[in-house]
């Protein structure tokens, strides 16, 4: 398993309230956009993706906003729970080179006290 | 269905030895990923094998490592000699198809390399 950085933002939330993680990206030309969480002593797991030509995907109590003017991506979490706390990276298909040669975020903390 | 496994989980050796990670990928997923997080950094891309080619190696950092998957099934990562800052998380991922959208990556948890 992994020992967590120590000096990744960290966005704390109580339990119940909704939160947004942001992420931006430097590619103008990916396609391609991933959310990952990873919980301590596992590796990353999907959450939600989304392609360039969309600006907005819904999955279970997940939102995740693709701007491309600005370069920004972000995640909304609906009704957070305390399950949810991990670190949360966002990913870009940097090259478009048809598989999966992620860029990864540095990755943002998210705690969820009860 | 078992996920992604590597193994070890952590490895601690010192400067000048040689280590061997290994990754067990989804059965059936021709596609197979190592990455890896050093520092407290970014996640980065090492390199990608479909069944036993490499079809992209560009992100490994130097000749010291080699990665190989014989037979097109498990692969190991091997550092030889590892230095310092080799130490950190290498992750392994499969997928099915080669991807580029809409395939997902399954991750293992990863193997903590420490080199002291």
């Amino acid at each position: 398993g992994e020992s967590v950085g120590l000096h990744l933002p960290t966005l704390s939330v109580q339990e119940g309230d909704n939160s947004i993680i942001n992420c931006a990206y430097s590619n103008s030309a990916s396609d391609y956009f991933i959310w990952y969480k990873q919980e301590s002593g596992k590796g990353p797991q999907f959450i939600i993706d989304i392609r360039s030509n969309m600006d907005k995907r819904q999955g279970q109590r997940v939102t995740v906003l693709l701007n491309k003017t600005v370069k920004h991506l972000s995640l909304q979490i609906a009704a957070t729970q305390p399950g949810d706390s991990a670190v949360y990276f966002c990913a870009e298909n940097g090259e478009n080179t048809g598989f999966q040669k992620l860029v990864f975020g540095t990755g943002t903390r998210l705690l969820v006290s009860p | 269905e078992a996920g992604v496994t590597q193994f070890p989980s952590h490895s601690v050796i010192e400067k000048g030895q040689t280590v061997t990670l290994r990754c067990d990928p989804i059965s059936g997923h021709d596609n197979l990923y190592w990455y890896r997080r050093v520092m407290g950094k970014e996640i980065k891309f090492l390199l990608h094998f479909v069944k036993e080619s490499k079809q992209d190696e560009s992100g490994m950092p130097n000749n010291r490592f080699l990665a190989e998957r014989t037979g097109g099934t498990y692969s190991t990562l091997k550092v030889q000699p590892a230095e310092l800052e080799d130490s950190g998380v290498y992750f392994c991922a499969s997928s099915r198809d080669p991807g580029g959208g809409g395939e997902k990556l399954f991750f293992g948890s990863g193997t903590q390399l420490s080199v002291l």
